[in-house]
């Protein structure tokens, strides 16, 4: 069983609508959270980074922590075409150097 | 200004040729890394290096191998002993191992 699960997607959605992923994980070691994300052939691009529960907000972008449930969320509100592509969830243990990858999701606002 | 820069965007190997991937940071991060991107997949760690002069395996280092001279250099070569060489590659940087990492555009590796 991989440590980070997340749905691959496809995702597809209309413009305008709120756009809902989200990561589980098995390790409670777990402690810093981040959304990347990437465009096809590009380098994944940081947009959040939390490292405690509750809810952080930058602009369209919501992200959410749950440690007691394992469970990380993140919402992009009235989406637009250009936020088609794959959302990568990333998270790094208290002791840790090293960053575990959920596998992504591919999302597609339609126009 | 500041970022990650990869060379070459495409690469393509012949059977038997050891290729050499380019990574250099002017973001004066200590801690660098190297993952290979499968189609449809996550990353998956190859090597990472925390400072100048040492560096640690990651999940998949067989048939790979890197150096750490400069600390805003960590060139990734590909070996022939790497039998599936095909996939993006991708070098991140970050100020320390826990602070969030920031990645170049990545270099394509075909097979000739």
């Amino acid at each position: 069983q991989k440590e980070v699960e997340q749905d691959p997607g496809p995702l597809s959605v209309p413009e305008g609508a709120i756009v809902s992923l989200n990561c589980t994980y098995s390790n409670s070691a777990f402690q810093y959270f981040m959304w990347y994300r990437q465009y096809s052939r590009k380098g994944p691009e940081l947009l959040m980074y939390t490292y405690s529960s509750g809810n952080k907000e930058d602009g369209r972008f919501t992200a959410q922590v749950d440690k007691s449930s394992k469970y990380i969320s993140l919402f992009i509100r009235d989406s637009q075409p250009s936020d088609s592509a794959t959302y990568l969830c990333a998270m790094i243990k208290a002791a840790g150097n090293k960053l575990t990858f959920g596998g992504g999701t591919r999302v597609l606002v339609k126009p | 200004d500041g970022g990650i820069t990869q060379s070459p965007k495409y690469l393509f190997r012949k059977e038997g040729q050891n290729v050499t991937l380019s990574c250099e940071q002017n973001l004066n991060h200590d801690a660098m890394y190297w993952y290979r991107q499968d189609p449809g997949q996550g990353l998956r760690l190859i090597y990472y290096s925390q400072i100048v002069n040492d560096f640690q395996k990651g999940d998949i280092a067989e048939g790979y191998s890197v150096s750490r001279e400069k600390k805003e250099s960590f060139p990734l070569t590909v070996t022939s002993a790497q039998k599936n060489p095909t996939a993006f590659y991708l070098c991140a940087s970050s100020p320390d191992g826990r602070q969030p990492q920031h990645f170049g555009d990545g270099t394509r590796l075909s097979i000739l």
